[in-house]
């Protein structure tokens, strides 16, 4: 199936400990992004990396670090994890440019996080 | 920054009313596109809009992207607990430029 996967599902854990998340997709798509939902549904982007670039860093704690190996993954690795990172983490894909479909944003099923 | 606001942030209908949400920038946008979530999924692309003026209908999903491309509104009529979930906007100033709307959660009472 095409699809963009990622695991965990779940992750529940306690503060202080360092957790990853990990991405691929296999739509041929150039640019990966993370975003964190929150419990009142906002989604707010993270990070994005385009053909393993980093393009977009928003305003995140150093804790957050983003990985992309390659065009087709983008790992999340957090450290010291803090009661307040407890939030649904979407990564999502698109492909750049024009013509139909571009900047067309597929997401993952989202990975719960609980830290206690 | 760019902001994208979207309004009203619950909406709660009765199943065949009908139901519209809003979303303004603050600043002129390349396209705008629309995301539904349903309870316990992920965001799923619906529609992008390009051109000022623009309307574009899926069955009874009417969307609209204003003439100064600074907001859209979505419409839905005649309700179905199939409609339940959260609908985002996501307005696009340019390919690294892109803001979620807060998102309007829908409940239909069946």
């Amino acid at each position: 199936d095409t699809a963009v996967s990622q695991t965990p599902k779940y992750l529940v854990t306690q503060m202080g400990n360092d957790k990853s998340i990990k991405c691929e997709q296999n739509l041929g798509h150039d640019t990966m992004y993370w975003y964190k939902q929150d419990s009142k549904k906002f989604l707010k982007i993270m990070f994005s990396y385009n053909n393993k670039e980093l393009i977009i860093n928003e305003t995140v704690p150093n804790r957050f670090s983003p990985k992309s190996p390659d065009k087709a993954h983008l790992n999340l690795h957090i450290n010291s994890l803090e009661l307040g990172d407890s939030a649904v983490y979407f990564c999502a894909s698109s492909r750049r440019g024009g013509g139909a479909g571009a900047n067309v944003l597929t997401f993952g099923a989202g990975s719960r996080l609980t830290v206690l | 920054g760019q902001q994208v606001m979207q309004i009203p942030q619950y909406q709660h209908v009765q199943e065949g009313e009908d139901f519209t949400t809003y979303c303004n920038s603050s600043t002129t946008l390349s396209n705008i596109q629309w995301y539904k979530q349903r309870p316990g999924g992920h965001p799923v692309f619906l529609i992008q809009l390009v051109k000022s003026g623009e309307v574009k209908k899926q069955k009874r999903l009417t969307f609209q992207f204003g003439e100064a491309k600074k907001n859209s509104s979505l419409h839905i009529t005649a309700t179905q607990t199939t409609d339940v979930g959260t609908y985002f906007c996501a307005g696009w100033r340019n390919n690294n430029d892109m803001r979620f709307g807060a998102g309007t959660r829908l409940t239909v009472k069946p």
